[in-house]
């Protein structure tokens, strides 16, 4: 089954800069890549996703990248803010099961003010 | 619109003792999943609902974890006995399918459940 590694597991980063995080899947035929935003104390939130058939998305500071090949897929955050500090997952949907979600263990970014 | 709710938020029992998880989704959804997510793990599915049928439990230990969803609508997930690594908190979920097309999942606040 597919199994979707993160990197790093904790990120500091001054107000301002960018932030990237990293992950990796095993499965070539997930097809669709959604980051997910946990703050503390709620359930996790979609704030953006890729699928497989583009190489890059962007949405205002946050983008996201895709090499298939590579079987790897990065978020970046630039600018950062405070409130950009939590816990993001990447996460995979194998191409066979449009309704699965298999997470990776989180980074917890914090943005020093 | 309102979001999944859940209920409760905090719960603490002692080992051995069961304990019962509920919730709503949101108004619509068919599909509807239950998470447990270990304290600096990402979240992992226990068990899916479309409507009132199960769609997969592979991961749910049904010695002595259950859930039903009665009507197609609330669910309750329940632990009977509790162990010591149950300790987590459970995420509810739910979304809208559309053949075809992957579709977002709706996370509940979660349950933090803590077993002594």
């Amino acid at each position: 089954g597919e199994n979707v590694e993160q990197h790093p597991s904790t990120l500091s980063v001054q107000e301002g800069d960018s932030a990237v995080i990293k992950c990796t899947y095993s499965d070539s035929a997930s097809n669709y890549f959604p980051w997910y935003k946990q703050e503390l104390g709620k359930g996790p939130q979609l704030i953006i996703d890729i699928r497989s058939n583009v190489g890059e998305k962007k949405d205002q500071r946050i983008a996201v990248t895709l090499n298939k090949t590579a079987k790897h897929f990065s978020l970046h955050i630039t600018e950062t803010q405070p409130e950009d500090s939590a816990v993001y997952f990447c996460a995979a949907t194998p191409r066979t099961s449009y309704d699965k979600v298999i997470f990776g263990p989180g980074t917890s970014l914090s943005v020093i003010p | 619109e309102a979001g999944v709710a859940q209920s409760p938020r905090y719960k603490i029992i002692e080992k051995r003792q069961s304990v019962a998880f509920w919730c709503n989704p949101i108004s619509g959804h068919a599909t509807l999943y239950w998470y447990q997510q270990i304290l600096g793990q990402g979240p992992k599915l226990l068990i899916q609902f479309q409507n009132n049928g199960v769609v997969d439990d592979s991961q749910l230990p049904k010695d002595r974890f259950s859930a039903e969803r009665l009507k197609g609508v609330d669910s309750t997930l329940k632990i009977q006995p509790a162990k010591l690594e149950d300790s987590a908190v459970y995420l509810c979920a739910s979304s809208q399918p559309r053949t075809g097309i992957v579709y977002e999942q709706y996370f509940g606040p979660g349950t933090r459940l803590t077993v002594t």
